[in-house]
């Protein structure tokens, strides 16, 4: 499996806005949706938003309002906006890959992009 | 929200030994549990789907039982590369889904 590397990450000022991408390498539009998962330092994953070939998206409540996530079909790449950050934003992102035979799990991951929110 | 809580926060063992981590929801997610693995530095790698199922070049040392709110994932002989954290994940309400916290299975 090639392995999806994501970019964009860097640090950010509170209330600020970033984005990151990653190559959607390997989607098939019948078979696969499209996450971000985060993780803060030290800590467990927390999945944050997910897009499905329809142009279906859903947010987890702690960034609903302030991350897009959204594709560019000529790029082939996945892009997540995050606006309005906040210190808690401050995690690793993975870019991930599910197959909609397991609807909500994860089969290929990226490589993880860090993004750090401080003053 | 379903919270998924694995048990324990850390294994000790040594190579060659047999791993038995433990992952409980609050309530029924039927069969729908995966385990991931992360080694240090790296990105989590999918191991078992819906419970009990192997995915694609996962070594047979890994298995996974259980149903309804208990769930255990099987290190059968524990190999060097193996030390890492393990998370299980439910997707009985996606989206969200949700992660546990994580067990550490460390070298003694």
């Amino acid at each position: 499996e090639v392995q999806e590397v994501e970019s964009g990450g860097g640090l950010i000022q509170p209330g600020g806005s970033l984005r990151l991408s990653c190559p959607m390498s390997g989607f098939t539009a019948n078979s696969n949706y499209m996450s971000w998962v985060r993780q803060a330092p030290g800590k467990g994953l927390e999945w944050v938003s997910v897009l499905y070939s329809g142009g279906s998206t859903y947010y987890a409540d702690s960034v609903n309002g302030r991350f897009t996530i959204y594709r560019d079909n000529s790029k082939n790449r996945l892009f997540l906006q995050m606006d309005n950050l906040r210190v808690d934003d401050t995690a690793v992102y993975y870019c991930a890959r599910g197959q909609l035979r397991w609807e909500g799990y994860f089969d290929n991951w990226g490589q993880g992009t860090l993004v750090t929110v401080s003053s | 929200d379903i919270v998924l809580t694995q048990s324990p926060a850390t294994l000790s063992l040594s190579p060659g030994e047999r791993a038995t981590l433990s992952c409980r929801a609050s309530q029924s997610i039927y069969i729908y549990l995966a385990w991931y693995q992360q080694r240090p530095g790296q990105s989590p790698r999918l191991l078992i789907y819906d419970a009990s199922n192997r995915a694609p070049g996962i070594p047979a040392r890994f298995s996974g039982s259980g149903s309804g709110t208990d769930f255990t994932l099987t290190i059968s002989s524990l190999e060097p590369e193996d030390f890492a954290v393990y998370y299980c994940q439910q997707r009985s309400d996606w989206p969200p889904g949700s992660f546990g916290q994580g067990t550490k299975v460390e070298s003694k």
